[in-house]
């Protein structure tokens, strides 16, 4: 069973903030690793996608990744309203073939 | 493109009811994956398809059966509903192991 933990939240931050989102994955040879955004009754859409350790900047959003630690973040700064949604977390590695494993999200809601 | 969709968006099926959900994307996408989402979870893999042809089983392939005939659809099959089947079911796509696209779900009730 591949493991992918993320705190559930809910976190709440004020609009301007910036929110951290935190990942844990426990198959150490993981490769690629994802964020997505889910509105309430929605489908997930990709925010971003990182494969080497370090920092990828997209607009407003960063993701880090740590392979020692098995850690991967999303930060969004200048957090807006519009940034309110579950945010999910999926890997996958050349050992798990074509498989995605996704965590269980983290709530977040920007409050005005 | 209208990108994945899936039909229908809502189904209440009876106890030992079978049914097919379907999910067609017109991006000529290799890749086609099934999942399902329980309230408060994240997604579990049922089955997914590398090319017309090919599948295989994911995390929680039972009770579901799949086929791919055409690089376009990718349905899946519930035989004898079972309440613990109730979820909601995304349908994806994508061209590598990459990005994937959802489609906007179906919602299924067992009772």
């Amino acid at each position: 069973q591949k493991e992918v933990e993320q705190n559930s939240g809910p976190l709440s931050v004020p609009e301007g903030a910036i929110a951290s989102l935190n990942c844990t994955y426990s198959d150490r040879v993981s490769q690629s690793f994802f964020w997505y955004r889910q509105y309430s009754g929605k489908s997930p859409e990709l925010i971003m996608s990182i494969y080497s350790n370090g920092d990828k900047e997209d607009g407003r959003f960063t993701a880090q990744l740590n392979k020692a630690s098995q850690y991967v973040s999303l930060l969004i700064r200048d957090s807006q309203p519009s940034d309110s949604a579950t945010y999910l977390c999926a890997v996958n590695s050349v050992n798990t073939g074509n498989q995605f494993y996704f965590g269980t999200g983290t709530s977040l809601t920007v409050i005005p | 493109n209208a990108g994945v969709t899936q039909t229908p968006k809502f189904r209440i099926l009876k106890i030992g009811q079978s049914m097919t959900l379907q999910c067609t994307q017109d991006m000529n996408h290799n890749y086609m994956y099934w999942y399902r989402q329980d309230p408060g979870m994240g997604l579990k893999l049922i089955y997914y398809s590398v090319g017309a042809g090919i599948t295989d089983k994911g995390e929680v392939p039972n009770g579901y059966n799949v086929s791919r005939s055409t690089t376009e659809d990718f349905p899946l099959r519930l035989e004898l509903a079972a309440p613990s089947q109730t979820s909601v079911y995304f349908c994806a796509s994508s061209r590598t192991q990459e990005t994937q696209y959802f489609g906007p779900g179906t919602r299924l009730l067992v009772l």
